[in-house]
């Protein structure tokens, strides 16, 4: 229950693409559902994140869209760039704890130029 | 401002040999965090510190202990390395219970054992 599945495990979009990763969760204790980004030799840093009393939240070229009824949530890239080739990660936690931090297994996103 | 600083970047190690992973924060957060990265299994979490003075174990802590020696520094220790233990690790730190924090990583520990 406290799994968070994610796919596709890597993806390959078209610059000016859109590039869509999903996630799912079993836990519904989860409150808190941040988007880390890892570009490769660096450590993960949080991209976007919401919290389930709203449906939507963007910010820029991102938008996450949750489905609080299914438990599942995604990451949006809008006109995805090269500059965008990265890992993504999602994640669930209960109240915004790190110890509580959940994440999925990894999306590799290479967008060609 | 450096933000989360671990040290070494890179290190090779023989198969019973112990090693210290240095991890030091500036950003006055309580809590800090180690994870392990491996292929396919996203971050898992080896042990934390909510705050200075206390460490709690988290998903994966067998075969390594951690030091909480001040508000700054959280270092992770490996007494027996294993082949099992090669992983990238990640110290990161976070100020937790407010609305929007955000858990900072450092740049990671690629750790080989042979």
């Amino acid at each position: 229950q406290q799994q968070v599945k994610q796919s596709p495990q890597s993806l390959i979009v078209q610059k000016g693409g859109i590039s869509i990763i999903n996630c799912a969760y079993e836990n519904t204790a989860f409150d808190y559902f941040p988007w880390y980004q890892q570009f490769p030799g660096k450590g993960p840093a949080l991209l976007i994140a919401i919290r389930p009393d709203v449906s939507e939240k963007k910010e820029g070229r991102f938008t996450i869209s949750f489905n609080k009824s299914a438990k599942q949530f995604s990451l949006h890239i809008m006109d995805s760039q090269p500059g965008d080739s990265a890992t993504y990660f999602c994640a669930a936690s209960i109240g915004n704890y790190g110890q509580n931090f959940v994440f999925g297994p990894g999306t590799r996103l290479s967008v060609l130029p | 401002n450096a933000g989360v600083t671990q040290t070494p970047k890179f290190q090779v190690l023989k198969t019973g040999q112990s090693m210290t992973l240095q991890c030091a924060q500036d950003m006055n957060h309580n809590s800090m965090y180690w994870y392990r990265q491996d292929p396919g299994m996203g971050l898992r979490l080896i042990y934390y510190s909510a705050s200075e003075g206390t460490t709690d174990k988290g998903e994966v802590p067998n075969g390594y202990n951690v030091s909480r020696l001040n508000k700054r520094e959280f270092s992770l220790r490996l007494e027996s390395a294993a082949p099992s233990q090669t992983s990238v690790y990640f110290c990161a730190s976070s100020e937790p219970g407010r609305l929007n924090t955000e858990a900072f990583f450092g740049q990671g520990t690629r750790l080989t054992v042979v």
